[in-house]
C-alpha cells in the first residue's frame, strides 16, 4: 500500500475548528488531486494541482483550501466555512495526459467527523 | 460539464452468477472509462479501463464494453465470488489535453455476492 499516503486515519473534530489532512506521495506524479466521498454518491472533486505552487477548484471547493509548496505534497485543509464537512476524504495523484497514462491512484483515505 | 450516471445503485447475486452494472455519459468528448473498485474502509483501485477507440476489453472474469453511440458503457464480472463484494465505480475523462483531465465519477453500486 506504499506510494500515496494520507493521515490521519480517522479525525475528529469540534465545530468552528480547522482541520488540515495530509496527502503525500513518492511516485513523482505531478498531478494531485482531492476527493470527498459520502455515502451513496461517488466520489467529487474539492480541488486539483498539476503543478508546484499551482491549483485549481474542482465542482465542490466552498470551505477548503490547498497548497502545494513540493511535488510529494497536497495537503487539504477543512475550513470553518464548510458547512457538512463530515466525510471520507481521499487523495489521489496521476502523471499528466501527455504521458497517455491516465490512472489516478488513490490514498487510503481519511474519515473526519465534526461534532 | 460532464455526467455519469451509474445502474444499479445495489446488486446482489448468488456466487457464481453474472453481474452487470451499467453507466451512461453525457459529454461525448470523453474517452477514457476507468472503472474503480472499493472494498469497505479501502481506497478505490483500478480494476480494469478502456478506451473510446475500443469497444470491449477483458480482463480474466472482468470484462468492460464501449457503446460510444449511445454513450454508454458496462462492467462484467462472470463467475463472482464472495470477494467481488464490494462498491464499484465508474468514471469518464476527456484526454485530449496535455495536461489534467477531470475524472467524473458514478454514484457507485454496491456488489453482493452471496456464498
Amino acid at each position: 500500500d506504499g506510494g500515496i499516503t494520507q493521515s490521519p486515519k480517522y479525525l475528529f473534530r469540534k465545530e468552528g475548528q480547522n482541520v488540515t489532512l495530509s496527502c503525500e506521495q513518492n511516485l513523482n506524479h505531478d498531478a494531485m488531486y482531492w476527493y470527498r466521498q459520502d455515502p451513496g454518491q461517488g466520489l467529487r472533486l474539492i480541488y486539483y494541482s498539476q503543478i508546484v505552487n499551482d491549483f485549481q477548484k474542482g465542482d465542490i471547493a466552498e470551505g477548503y483550501s490547498v497548497s502545494r509548496e513540493k511535488k510529494e505534497s497536497f495537503p487539504l485543509t477543512v475550513t470553518s466555512a464548510q458547512k457538512n464537512p463530515t466525510a471520507f476524504y481521499l487523495c489521489a495523484s496521476s502523471t499528466l495526459l501527455r504521458d497517455r497514462n491516465y490512472e489516478q491512484y488513490f490514498g487510503p483515505g481519511t474519515r473526519l467527523t465534526v461534532t | 460539464g460532464e455526467n455519469v450516471e451509474q445502474h444499479p445503485s445495489t446488486l446482489s447475486v448468488q456466487e457464481g452468477d453474472s453481474a452487470v452494472i451499467k453507466c451512461t455519459y453525457s459529454d461525448s468528448a470523453s474517452n477514457y472509462f476507468p472503472w474503480y473498485k472499493q472494498e469497505l474502509g479501502k481506497r478505490p483501485q483500478l480494476i480494469i479501463d478502456i478506451r473510446s477507440n475500443v469497444g470491449e476489453k477483458k480482463d480474466q472474469r472482468i470484462a468492460v464494453t464501449l457503446n460510444k453511440t449511445a454513450k454508454h458503457f458496462s462492467l462484467h464480472i462472470t463467475e463472482t465470488q464472495p470477494e467481488d463484494s464490494a462498491v464499484y465505480f465508474c468514471a469518464a475523462l476527456f484526454a485530449g489535453g496535455t495536461s489534467y483531465g477531470k475524472l467524473t465519477f458514478g454514484q457507485g453500486t454496491i456488489l453482493t455476492v452471496h456464498p
